[in-house]
């Protein structure tokens, strides 16, 4: 019955790879993010998507690509990864796109690029 | 820009001690204020919100937080914590009218038996 389900939990690769991770919900929200959590806890947006469609795209190097097929699901696929993109990538869901909603976060996704 | 600062990055407490977490934010415009705890290794869950309306919210384990608009604050307060309160703490605030969060750094609650 999880709300927000990510895979993989661990993620172990090498610099250089391409790599995806896939994030469902299931609590009927159209609205989707990705956060990157670093080593110091530092929590910060990426990408959200609404209904599918791109709706925040921060500073976020071009290897990085979002893709929601549905509004239940938001994959993010990292092309060349680096060793600085070694973090905690959550996701997130709301239903529509205030402020004053609650988000919804999955488990996390520990990406280790060594 | 709007910012969210929390200044202590890790408090620790004995069991059944008061504790205050701190959450400033600078903002010209008005918020939502949230404060999420990360238990280990899982994702942020809400703890409470202020929207509008009174300034003293609750959340179902004894939490409170005020929002003081004058000081631009929003203290994460519990009379007497838990082991199991242990956590990672972030304060987050998101502007009205927009839909996007900015989260503080994380205080860290260690409570000591």
């Amino acid at each position: 019955d999880t709300a927000v389900s990510q895979t993989p939990k661990y993620l172990v690769t090498q610099m250089g790879n391409d790599k995806s991770i896939k994030c469902e919900q299931n609590l009927g929200h159209d609205t989707m993010y990705w956060y990157k959590q670093d080593s110091k806890k530092f929590l910060k947006i990426m990408f959200s998507y609404n209904n599918k469609e791109l709706i925040i795209n921060e500073t976020v190097p071009n290897r990085f690509s979002p893709k929601s097929p549905d509004k239940a699901h938001l994959n993010l696929h990292i092309n060349s990864l680096e060793l600085g993109d070694s973090a905690v990538y959550f996701c997130a869901s709301s239903q529509g796109t205030s402020g004053a909603n609650e988000q919804f976060f999955g488990p996390g996704t520990r990406l280790t690029v060594l | 820009a709007q910012s969210v600062t929390q200044l202590d990055s890790q408090v620790p407490v004995f069991e059944e001690a008061p504790v205050e977490l701190r959450c400033n934010y600078s903002s010209s415009v008005s918020v939502y204020l949230f404060w999420y705890v990360q238990y280990p290794n899982q994702g942020l869950q809400l703890l409470l919100k202020y929207l509008s309306g009174s300034t003293l919210v609750e959340s179902i384990n004894g939490f409170e937080a005020e929002f003081n608009k004058s000081q631009t604050s929003f203290h994460l307060r519990k009379p007497s914590v838990h082991i199991s309160d242990t956590a990672e703490y972030f304060c987050a605030v998101a502007l009205s009218g927009t839909y996007k969060y900015i989260f503080g750094t994380g205080t860290r609650l260690k409570v000591l038996a």
